[in-house]
C-alpha cells in the first residue's frame, strides 16, 4: 500500500522568503510519480509541479522547485520567493504506476504567507 | 481551454435523501476520477473511470454510492439515502491517462452537507 506523510500541519513564511514543504511516502513500487496541489480557500486543486521516480534531474516550475531525495523517500515542495497569494493548503500526492494512475494524497500543510 | 467543471457547487440535503453530482471533464480526457475531501478523512480516492467504463470502484464507501459516465465525457455520482457522514466536497479530476504526462486536473469540487 503508499502512503505518503505532511508532518507540517501549518507553517508560517515572510514574504519573499523561501519555504519548504515536507512529503515522505513510502511504496514498494519501483514506479511512481510525485505531485504537488495548492488549495487556496476557494477549494479548488491547482496542479503545481511533477517528479517522476525515474527522473534524473529535481523538477521545477517557476518559483516552485521539487527536492526530490529517492533514497530517503521524500519530495519536499521549495517555493522561492513567497507571495501573499501562497497562502493556501499544500497537498503532496503520489501515482501508482499501473491501471487507473489514481492519487494517494497526504494530509496537507496550511502554508502562511506573512506581510 | 475549458477545464474542469462541477454542479452543483454547494448541496444541502436532507438525510435520507438521494442527491446527484455532476462534472464536466476537461474535453479530450479519457480519465475521469472523483475524490472525497472530509475533515476526518483527507482525501480520499472514490472511482476511477476509463472512457465509460470504471475498472476501479474500490473507494466507493458502501453501496449507496454510484456513478457512471456517458459518451466518455460528463460524469454523475449518486449517492442514496444520505447520511451525516456523506458531508464533505466531492471532487472530480481528469487526465489525458493512458497517455504520458497525465497529470489529474481538478474541478472546484461540490461542497455536500447532510442535515
Amino acid at each position: 500500500a503508499q502512503k505518503i506523510t505532511q508532518t507540517q500541519p501549518g507553517m508560517f513564511v515572510q514574504e519573499k522568503e523561501a519555504v519548504t514543504l515536507d512529503c515522505t511516502y513510502d511504496t514498494s513500487d519501483p514506479s511512481y510519480g510525485l505531485f504537488w496541489y495548492k488549495q487556496p480557500s476557494s477549494g479548488e486543486m491547482i496542479f503545481l509541479i511533477y517528479q517522476g521516480s525515474y527522473d534524473q534531474q529535481n523538477a521545477t516550475e517557476g518559483r516552485y522547485s521539487l527536492n526530490f531525495q529517492k533514497a530517503r523517500k521524500s519530495a519536499n515542495l521549495v517555493i522561492s520567493a513567497s507571495q501573499l497569494g501562497d497562502s493556501a493548503m499544500y497537498f503532496c500526492a503520489m501515482r501508482k504506476e499501473d491501471a487507473g494512475n489514481m492519487l494517494t494524497f497526504g494530509g496537507g500543510t496550511r502554508l502562511m504567507v506573512k506581510p | 481551454g475549458a477545464g474542469v467543471s462541477q454542479s452543483p457547487s454547494n448541496k444541502v440535503t436532507e438525510k435520507g435523501k438521494d442527491v446527484e453530482l455532476r462534472c464536466d471533464p476537461i474535453s479530450g480526457h479519457t480519465a475521469l476520477y472523483w475524490y472525497r475531501q472530509s475533515l476526518g478523512q483527507g482525501l480520499e480516492f472514490l472511482i476511477y473511470f476509463q472512457g465509460n467504463s470504471a475498472p476501479d470502484k474500490s473507494g466507493l464507501p458502501s453501496d449507496r454510492f454510484s456513478a457512471e459516465r456517458t459518451g466518455g465525457s460528463v460524469s454523475t455520482l449518486t449517492i442514496q439515502r444520505t447520511q451525516q457522514e456523506d458531508s464533505a466536497v466531492y471532487l472530480c479530476a481528469s487526465s489525458s491517462y493512458p497517455l504520458q504526462a497525465d497529470t489529474q486536473y481538478f474541478g472546484p469540487g461540490t461542497r455536500l452537507t447532510v442535515l
